[in-house]
């Protein structure tokens, strides 16, 4: 069993609808949850950062974390053709650079004009 | 300001060969590390360097190896390629001191292996 699952989609959805995207994990060490977007042939981008459960913030983007499911969300209001891309779930135990960062597989997503 | 770069952006080699992939981090950044991204999947941890030693590593056979030079840029080296090697290699830096474990990705060298 992989320590991160994340649905692959493709998931595609209006311009304008509420986005959903969610992992879950199984390692209970970890604390600090992230979500990454990538576009084609580019690196990931860092979206959100949260530390252990609750919910975040920022702008059109609401990162989610339920630790007693061992289930994380990203949400995305008033969805725009721009956020076409993958986004990548991501956590780790610690809070420093010397922590390992694991990763899910991706979905990807699609935004309809 | 100059984020992650990597050289080379695209690379074909063929099986047996040796690798070489350049990473130089975001300014202020001390701290590289490289993963494999594979079609389809997410990044895979390979290793990390602080202070040009090698501080952690996953599940990655020794055919691959690093270096951190004074100036914290970064090479990883892949030797005796398998066509299983083939991936986008990503480079990530991060930002000391701050208590986050947020790293900056730089665009990938995209290994082709035949």
């Amino acid at each position: 069993q992989k320590e991160v699952e994340q649905d692959p989609g493709p998931l595609s959805v209006p311009e304008g609808a509420i986005v959903s995207l969610n992992c879950t994990y199984s390692n209970s060490a970890f604390q600090y949850f992230m979500w990454y977007r990538q576009y084609s042939r580019k690196g990931p981008e860092l979206l959100m950062y949260t530390y252990s459960s609750g919910n975040k913030e920022d702008g059109r983007f609401t990162a989610q974390v339920d630790k007693s499911s061992k289930y994380i969300s990203l949400f995305i209001r008033d969805s725009q053709p721009s956020d076409s891309a993958t986004y990548l779930c991501a956590m780790s135990d610690g809070p420093s650079s010397a922590s390992k960062i694991i990763f899910g597989s991706g979905t990807r997503l699609s935004i309809r004009p | 300001d100059a984020g992650v770069t990597q050289s080379p952006t695209h690379l074909i080699k063929t099986r047996g060969q040796q690798v070489t992939l350049r990473c130089s981090p975001k300014s202020g950044h001390d701290t590289v590390s490289w993963y494999q991204q594979a079609l389809g999947q997410g990044p895979q941890f390979i290793f990390q360097y602080y202070e040009e030693e090698e501080r952690q590593r996953g599940n990655f056979p020794d055919r691959f190896s690093g270096h951190q030079f004074p100036n914290y840029s970064s090479e990883l080296n892949v030797n005796a390629l398998l066509l299983g090697d083939s991936a986008l290699y990503l480079c990530a830096s991060s930002l000391p001191g701050t208590g986050k474990n947020e790293q900056y990705f730089g665009p990938g060298t995209r290994l082709t292996v035949t």
